[in-house]
């Protein structure tokens, strides 16, 4: 298995665009996992899903974040609109259980 | 709410030499995980504790949990440049829910 898939690895956008970032999660896992990293916050859980259902979005920062994940083997993160204080490396993780699987992020730079 | 501190937040050693880093929570866990990152690439999965007590080793690396389940360490013995990057320690506060918070990392930095 090539493990998690996300893309773009980099995203350079401007103020006010709409910007989706997208993530295949490992076959066979059942939790999928969105987080951002930032230097002052660290790793954050945005949203996770369960067997394709969001589970706790309590993370999500404001409601121009939005996630789905319409089957097993797809997940999207869009922002819109965008703005400056998005900018954040954000990673998709997928497991089974425990033990989770994270994909090399997307380096997004709002401008 | 639930957090994890790590100490120290970042660490320089010499080649050869014997660290350890330390992840304390306020609450007993129900899953302890350590992933290494290096800069601008995703975490790899270094080890996961669950039992108050337990103790794993791969290599070089050791981790422990403490009886409580409250505190872990990461020990690496006679550290190299590749263990160079950021150390974070994550946890399942809550049995089932598979709700992964994450230690704010230590970036550790081994010179030759």
């Amino acid at each position: 298995d090539a493990g998690v898939i996300q893309s773009p690895r980099h995203e350079v956008t401007e103020m006010g665009q709409e910007v989706t970032l997208r993530c295949k999660p490992i076959s066979g896992h059942d939790y999928l996992f969105w987080y951002r990293q930032t230097m002052m916050r660290g790793l954050e859980l945005l949203i996770y899903f369960n067997n394709n259902v969001p589970i706790d979005d309590s993370g999500m920062p404001e409601d121009r974040f939005s996630a789905k994940m319409p089957n097993a083997s797809f997940s999207t993160l869009k922002i819109q609109p965008s703005e400056p204080r998005d900018s954040a490396v954000y990673f998709c993780a997928s497991s089974f259980r425990n033990q989770a699987f994270f994909g090399q992020g997307t380096r997004l730079t709002v401008v | 709410s639930q957090e994890l501190e790590q100490s120290p937040q970042s660490l320089i050693v010499q080649e050869g030499k014997n660290l350890t880093i330390n992840c304390t929570s306020s609450k007993t866990l129900y899953g302890l995980y350590w992933y290494k990152q290096k800069y601008g690439e995703g975490l790899i999965f270094l080890m996961m504790l669950q039992k108050g007590g337990e103790e794993k080793s791969h290599e070089k690396i050791t981790a422990k949990l403490d009886e409580k389940k409250q505190q872990s360490s990461l020990h690496i013995t006679a550290s190299q440049p590749s263990h160079a990057g950021i150390y974070l320690c994550g946890a399942d506060p809550t049995s089932g829910t598979y709700k992964y918070i994450f230690g704010t990392g230590t970036r550790l930095k081994v010179l030759a």
